[in-house]
C-alpha cells in the first residue's frame, strides 16, 4: 500500500535553532500534503496545506514567516521551524494524497526545543 | 466551523469485551469520516473508512457506522484484545480533502 516516509523521527536542540522535517510519498504522486502539529493529550490540528509548486495554503493562527513549507516535487514536502522556541515543542505530522486515494500520514517528528 | 466530539475521552476495559466508542459532529456536509489508531508517539493508521452515502464499514473485529442525520459515528471492536490498547481518533473529510479530528479516546485492554 502506498507508504508516505517523515524524517526524522525525533529532533531534539536549542532555542533558535531552524529544524526542517521532510515528508516524502514513496510510491504515489502526492498533488497535495498536510501539516499536523499535536501537542499532548490533544487532536492533531491542521496546520498547512501544500500543493505542489505553489504557495501553501496556512490556517488561521499559523505563523507562515515561522514555519516555511515547500512542496517543490510530487514525492516531497518539508516544513522548516525557523528559530524554534520551546513553545513551538510538538509533535509534528505530514500526510499526502494523490486526490484520488484518502491522506495516508507519516510516523510524525518529536521536536524537543530546549 | 466543523467540531468533533469524541466520548468517552478514555476507556480501560478487561481483555474479551466488546466496546464502543462515540463521535459526534455539527456538519452533516462530509466527504467521507475515517476511524484512525494511533500508537504513543506514532502515526496514524487507518482502520475504516466511510464514505458519506454509506452507513457502515466492517473489517474483522471491527465495524464503524455513519449517521449524517444525527451527526454520528461508533466504532464497535468486538472481543477486544490487550494488542487494540491504542488512542482512537475520529476525522471527517470536507471539502478541499480537509481533515478535522476529534480529540480521541484513549484505550486500555487488560490481560
Amino acid at each position: 500500500g502506498a507508504v508516505v516516509s517523515q524524517h526524522p523521527s525525533r529532533v531534539i536542540c536549542k532555542s533558535g535553532t531552524s529544524v526542517k522535517i521532510e515528508c516524502r510519498s514513496l510510491d504515489f504522486q502526492a498533488t497535495t500534503m498536510f501539516w499536523y502539529r499535536q501537542f499532548p493529550k490533544q487532536s492533531l490540528m491542521l496546520m498547512a496545506t501544500s500543493n505542489e509548486g505553489s504557495k501553501a495554503t496556512y490556517e488561521q493562527g499559523v505563523e507562515k514567516d515561522k514555519f516555511l513549507i515547500n512542496h517543490a516535487s510530487l514525492t516531497l514536502s518539508t516544513l522548516t521551524v525557523t528559530s524554534a522556541h520551546p513553545e513551538d515543542s510538538s509533535f509534528y505530522i505530514c500526510s499526502a494524497t494523490d486526490s484520488y486515494q484518502p491522506q495516508h500520514f507519516g510516523d510524525g517528528t518529536r521536536l524537543s526545543i530546549l | 466551523k466543523q467540531e468533533v466530539t469524541q466520548i468517552p475521552a478514555a476507556l480501560s476495559v478487561p481483555e474479551g469485551e466488546n466496546l464502543v466508542l462515540n463521535c459526534s459532529f455539527t456538519d452533516s456536509a462530509i466527504y467521507n469520516l475515517q476511524w484512525f489508531r494511533q500508537d504513543p508517539g506514532k502515526g496514524l493508521t487507518s482502520l475504516l473508512l466511510i464514505q458519506s452515502s454509506q452507513r457502515e464499514q466492517t473489517s474483522g473485529r471491527l465495524n464503524a457506522s455513519l449517521d449524517k442525520s444525527s451527526g454520528r459515528s461508533t466504532l464497535y471492536i468486538a472481543a477486544s484484545q490487550p494488542g487494540d490498547s491504542a488512542t482512537y481518533l475520529c476525522a471527517l473529510e470536507t471539502s478541499g480533502s480537509r481533515l478535522t479530528f476529534g480529540e480521541g479516546t484513549q484505550l486500555t485492554v487488560n490481560p
